[in-house]
């Protein structure tokens, strides 16, 4: 059972190109999650969706864009990175009804 | 809007020693959580806490709820080195699942 995967766990990118994470969950979770973190932020949430197909913005949704076309992926991308962008990457996912959030293993993104 | 307040930031103490983490939230929740986080890994659940009066205990840590003051405490009993880590607290509500700035705990030995 692989719970939560995220890919890729590393990146750096230069400022203005693009890329995309992938999240993907094998529990059958309806309600996906990504969060940033910084130092002394704790986790702030960019974006979340609580099925396929289903996207909402979050605490700090801007310069991301994410999709949930199917119900085990969930894809944050990046349009045009920018050095404010670096920072730690987390997805996590959970039923609906919950009791917990299961995390992936983070995505180090570093834009130069 | 929701917000969620953790205090100390930052807690360095002696093994052996007893303290308590607290975390504060400005509505109300369906459901608190308390998570563990060691430096470079992800997160770990440590307690899912659901109704007013909630008390869940783990070997050294004991979390609890009060929805009525909306506070969380997470206490932990004699220290040792091990529980170095950050503690956050994270709150559930409108489907959205949002998070204190974490405790920074170092234990002395």
């Amino acid at each position: 059972n692989a719970g939560v995967t995220q890919t890729p766990k590393f990146r750096v990118l230069k400022t203005g190109q693009s890329m995309t994470l992938l999240c993907a969950q094998d529990m059958n979770h309806e309600y996906m999650y990504w969060y940033r973190q910084d130092p002394g932020m704790g986790l702030r949430l960019i974006h979340y969706s609580v099925g396929e197909g289903t996207t909402a913005k979050g605490e700090v949704p801007d310069g991301y864009n994410v999709s949930r076309l199917k119900k085990q992926n969930f894809l944050l991308g990046l349009e045009s990175a920018a050095p404010s962008q670096t920072s730690v990457y987390f997805c996590a996912s959970t039923l609906q009804e919950g009791p917990e959030a299961f995390f992936g293993q983070g995505t180090r993104l570093t834009v130069v | 809007e929701l917000k969620v307040e953790q205090n100390p930031l930052f807690l360095s103490m002696q093994e052996g020693k007893n303290y308590t983490i607290y975390c504060n939230y400005s509505t109300t929740s369906d459901r608190l959580y308390w998570y563990r986080q060691d430096p470079g890994k992800s997160l770990e659940s440590l307690f899912v806490l659901l109704s007013n009066g909630a008390v869940k205990q783990e070997g050294r840590l004991m979390a609890s709820l009060d929805t009525k003051a909306r506070l969380s405490t997470l206490h932990i009993t004699a220290a040792v080195h091990d529980l170095s880590a950050t503690y956050f607290c994270a709150v559930d509500r409108d489907d959205k699942i949002i998070f204190g700035k974490g405790t920074r705990l170092h234990i002395l030995p």
